[in-house]
């Protein structure tokens, strides 16, 4: 059963890049997937920020697009997300997920636990 | 970016109820919409996909139904473990786009 996981610091600094890894596991990372990054602030809903695919295929939400990069690395069976110049409304819990085709349309069908990122000095 | 609006924000409900929340969006999806559940500290999980298939392993008493720009999710006979929000997402296009959530409290 495929499985992901979130690592990465808990804390990051104002102006800094906020990195993101997200482990796979009980599965491949090669095949028609989109993996993905979604984010939450804290009591607030969900905001969908991009994916990567691993023929290296890349989409990042306009409203991030300047500050986000989301890569894979096949071998590690792990992809990644940054984020720069980080402000505190960037403070969320992180979430990555894969994104996949089912019988009759696409869906997040597996998710990652979350990781909480706060950006403070 | 395609604006999905939810209603209600929040809802009470005993045991047993039948529940249901609607998510509009600001233009025509086709049947490209999910709906999610997230329990506090959880990730959320697939309940329904393409408006009214039921992921596997969700129970029966989940439901939805829509197309175009309105959409409804059911919960018939609902129980201790439903109470939670729901989020319905829309993927008819980039940047997909999440309602506000709709937040099922106990009665």
């Amino acid at each position: 059963q495929v499985q992901l996981q979130e690592s990465g610091p808990g804390l990051v600094k104002p102006s800094q890049t906020l990195s993101l890894i997200c482990s796979v596991s009980g599965g491949s990372i090669s095949g028609d997937f989109y993996w993905s990054w979604v984010r939450q602030p804290p009591g607030k809903g969900l905001e969908y920020i991009g994916y990567v695919h691993y023929r290296g295929t890349t989409y990042y939400n306009p409203s991030l697009k300047s500050r986000v990069t989301i890569s894979i690395d096949t071998s590690k069976i792990q992809f990644s997300l940054k984020l720069s110049s980080v402000t505190a409304a960037d403070t969320a819990v992180y979430y990555c997920a894969r994104r996949q085709k089912l019988s009759r349309g696409d869906a997040f069908d597996i998710w990652g636990q979350g990781t909480m990122v706060t950006v403070s000095s | 970016a395609i604006l999905m609006t939810q209603s209600p924000s929040s809802l009470s409900a005993s045991v047993g109820d039948r529940v249901t929340i609607t998510c509009r969006a600001s233009q025509g999806i086709k049947n490209d919409l999910g709906w999610y559940q997230q329990i506090p500290g959880k990730a959320p999980k697939l309940l329904i996909y393409a408006a009214s298939s039921l992921q596997s392993g969700v129970p029966s008493r989940f439901s939805g139904s829509g197309s175009g720009t309105d959409f409804t999710l059911t919960i018939s006979d609902l129980q201790p473990e439903d109470f939670a929000t729901y989020y319905c997402l829309q993927d008819y296009n980039y940047p997909l786009t999440f309602g506000q959530g709709t937040k099922v409290e106990i009665k």
